[in-house]
C-alpha cells in the first residue's frame, strides 16, 4: 500500500505563511491526495484534495509534484488556531470497489504568537 | 446539521464485558468507517462499510465486530474487551467512492478497559 512521510513537528510564527511538506514516493495514478487536521480534543476535519493540479480553497492551498511523488500544504496565514496535527493521506481505491484510508502519523504544527 | 454523533463520549469498563458504540450520521453517505487513535501511532481504520450489509476490514479489526443493517448507523462492537483496546475511537462517513468526497468525522469516544 501506498504510504505518506511527514516530519513530526513544525514550528510558524502567527500571521506567517506555512508549507507542510508530504511524501508519497508509491502513490500510483488512481490516488486521490487528501489532508486532514485535527484540532486539540476533536476529531479530524477535511482541509482539502486534489489529484494532479494545485488547489485553493478558502483554507488553503495545496501544490502537488509534476511527477505527484509529493505535495505540500500551504497556510497562507498562520493563526493561533491552525495550531493541530496536519495529516496527509492516499484515499486507495482498487478496482475491486472498495477502498481503505491511510493515516500516517501526521505533522505536530504550533504556532508561536 | 450535517454531523456524525458517536456514543457514549467516554466510557470505563472491565476486561472482558461486552460493550457497543453507537455511531450515526445524518448525511446519507454510503461509507462509513471506524477509527483508533492512540499516542505516537496516529489514526488507525479498524473496519469501514461502503453500504448496508456491506463491510471489510481495516488495519486493526482484531478484537472487534461492526454491523450495517440501517444506512445511518454503524455500531462498534467489542465483545470482550481487553486493556489493550484502550483507546479514542472515531466514527467517520462520506459518500461512497469512487467519488471523492470529504470524510466528516464524529467527536470521537474514550474508552478505558480495566
Amino acid at each position: 500500500d501506498a504510504k505518506t512521510t511527514q516530519p513530526n513537528s513544525m514550528e510558524s510564527n502567527e500571521e506567517e505563511p506555512v508549507h507542510l511538506p508530504c511524501n508519497h514516493s508509491t502513490i500510483s495514478g488512481t490516488d486521490y491526495i487528501h489532508w486532514y487536521r485535527q484540532l486539540p480534543s476533536q476529531g479530524p476535519e477535511y482541509v482539502i484534495h486534489g489529484l494532479t493540479s494545485n488547489v485553493n480553497n478558502r483554507m488553503a492551498s495545496l501544490a502537488i509534484a509534476e511527477d505527484r511523488k509529493s505535495s505540500t500544504l500551504i497556510l497562507h496565514r498562520a493563526t493561533l488556531r491552525d495550531a493541530a496535527v496536519y495529516y496527509c493521506i492516499l484515499r486507495l481505491y482498487s478496482g475491486a470497489g472498495s477502498y481503505q484510508l491511510t493515516f500516517g502519523k501526521g505533522t505536530k504544527l504550533s504556532v508561536i504568537p | 446539521e450535517a454531523q456524525v454523533t458517536q456514543n457514549p463520549r467516554y466510557l470505563i469498563t472491565v476486561t472482558g464485558k461486552k460493550l457497543t458504540v453507537t455511531c450515526s450520521q445524518n448525511m446519507n453517505h454510503e461509507y462509513m468507517s471506524w477509527y483508533r487513535q492512540d499516542p505516537g501511532l496516529g489514526l488507525r481504520q479498524i473496519y469501514y462499510s461502503m453500504n448496508v450489509e456491506v463491510t471489510d476490514k481495516g488495519d486493526v479489526p482484531e478484537g472487534y465486530k461492526v454491523s450495517r443493517k440501517e444506512k445511518r448507523n454503524f455500531p462498534l462492537i467489542l465483545e470482550s474487551p481487553s486493556p489493550n483496546q484502550t483507546s479514542l475511537y472515531f466514527c467517520a462517513s462520506s459518500l461512497a467512492p469512487p467519488r471523492v468526497e470529504t470524510q466528516y468525522f464524529g467527536p470521537g469516544t474514550r474508552l478505558l478497559v480495566l
